[in-house]
């Protein structure tokens, strides 16, 4: 069975750093591209990175370019964001999702972690 | 960004009724479009993608259609467990991919 359990959110002021988690199991975690999408209180989703298998590509949005870093070890099944520089527009429940299929980076999102909030505010 | 749209906002239904919801983007995504149906509290769960193929384990009362900028999903008989929002989402122009603003599903 397909699992992402995503970690690591929490309470944190403005301009603050936090590094999330996403532990993948029950699939071969190198060989599926993997994303991380937001969604603020009451909102709707936002994309906000995505890396490729090997790591080779990656991509941010525009709102999280040069504040927020993804990465991954495939070593421990495992995603990584780090977010620096936090703004209270940052506040979002965090979804770490894999890409539907291995054949590159589709942005399909076949499946979810169960997401963790990370909430900016002093 | 290519902009999506959905409408309706919000929509009333009951249980047995046939329904669609309908995705605008603002410029031709050929047929990269997926739907997500998302529960409070839950993570969103894919539905429909490539504008019409049915995700495994979705029940066939789903159904998608469409390409270039007009889509549609479609419950052909809703069931109590269907009432919740729905996302629609282009993957065509990648990586900077846009959701639409959702629509809520209600009893």
């Amino acid at each position: 069975e397909v699992q992402l359990v995503e970690s690591g959110g929490g309470l944190v002021k403005p301009g603050g750093s936090l590094r999330l988690s996403c532990a993948a199991s029950g699939f071969t975690f190198s060989t599926y591209s993997m994303n991380w999408v937001r969604q603020a209180p009451g909102k709707g989703l936002e994309w906000v990175s995505s890396i490729s298998s090997n790591s080779n590509y990656i991509y941010y949005a525009d709102s999280v370019k040069g504040r927020f870093t993804v990465s991954r070890d495939n070593a421990k099944n495992s995603l990584y964001l780090q977010m620096n520089s936090l703004r209270a527009e940052d506040t979002a429940v965090y979804y770490c999702a894999r890409d539907l299929s291995t054949r590159g980076m589709t942005y399909d999102f076949d499946y979810w972690g169960q997401g963790t909030l990370v909430f900016v505010s002093s | 960004d290519i902009q999506m749209t959905q409408s309706p906002s919000s929509l009333s239904a009951s249980v047995g009724d046939r329904v669609t919801i309908t995705c605008r983007a603002s410029q031709s995504i050929n047929y990269y479009l997926n739907w997500y149906q998302q529960k409070p509290g839950k993570a969103p769960k894919l539905l429909i993608y490539a504008a019409s193929s049915l995700q495994s384990g979705v029940p066939s009362r789903f159904s998608g259609s469409g390409s270039g900028t007009d889509f549609t999903l479609t419950i052909s008989s809703l069931q109590p467990e269907d009432f919740a929002t729905y996302y629609c989402q282009q993957s065509y122009s990648n990586p900077s991919i846009t959701f639409g603003q959702g629509t809520r599903l209600e009893i």
